[in-house]
């Protein structure tokens, strides 16, 4: 089955700074990956998500790149806010077996003012 | 249009007591799923319904039954708690097996003491 190995665990930035967040997935069949925010005490939301046939998906302040030759998976987030600090998840999910999502354990990212 | 709904929000079970854990989408999603979260192991499936009329396990299935009891609805039952099932417990729902679309209830934290 699919395995998802996401770094950091704790990522600590100043306001302003951009952070970066690494997912990396083992099943070559995997096709579609999303990535979640989770506030405190809330349920995780979707925030962005990539397809295989695209390298690079932007939205505002946050991006989405996907390198399928390495299987690897990041999200960045520009200009971060105090408001950005939560976990994050990745995802991954294979299209041609279960496609049931494997998440990442989470980041948790602290925006400091 | 609420989304997924789950009850109650917050439970105390004894040790040994059974209890079960409501979940209802309004999107007509086919696909439904549960996931416990403890800290620092991300979300890990326990039992997921890719349609009406089929259940299946997930990662960690023991301890846990569920029913698919009609399109919406997708109950997960706790026969004999145990304190290791002391979690937060997320419901999900999609519109098809490949994860799109995924939305999460807002949760309920069990503790079992």
């Amino acid at each position: 089955g699919e395995n998802v190995e996401q770094h950091p665990s704790t990522l600590s930035v100043q306001e302003g700074d951009s952070a970066v967040i690494k997912c990396t997935y083992s099943d070559s069949a995997s096709n579609y990956f999303p990535w979640y925010k989770q506030e405190l005490g809330k349920r995780p939301q979707l925030i962005i998500d990539i397809r295989s046939n695209v390298g690079e998906k932007k939205d505002q302040r946050i991006a989405v790149t996907l390198n399928k030759t390495a299987k690897h998976f990041s999200l960045h987030i520009t200009e971060t806010q105090p408001e950005d600090s939560a976990v994050y998840f990745c995802a991954a999910i294979e299209g041609g077996g279960s496609y049931i999502p494997t998440f990442g354990r989470g980041t948790s990212l602290i925006v400091h003012p | 249009n609420a989304g997924v709904t789950q009850t109650p929000k917050f439970q105390v079970l004894k040790t040994g007591q059974s209890m079960t854990l409501q979940c209802a989408q309004d999107m007509n999603h086919n696909s439904m799923y549960w996931y416990r979260q403890d800290p620092g192991m991300g979300l890990r499936l326990i039992y997921y319904s890719a349609s009406e009329g089929t259940t299946d396990k997930g990662e960690v299935p023991n301890g846990y039954n569920v029913s698919r009891l009609n399109k919406r609805e997708f109950s997960l039952r706790l026969e004999s708690a145990a304190p290791s099932q002391t979690s937060v417990y997320f419901c999900a729902s999609s519109e098809n097996r490949g994860g799109e679309g995924y939305t999460f209830g807002s949760g309920t934290r069990l503790t079992v003491v």
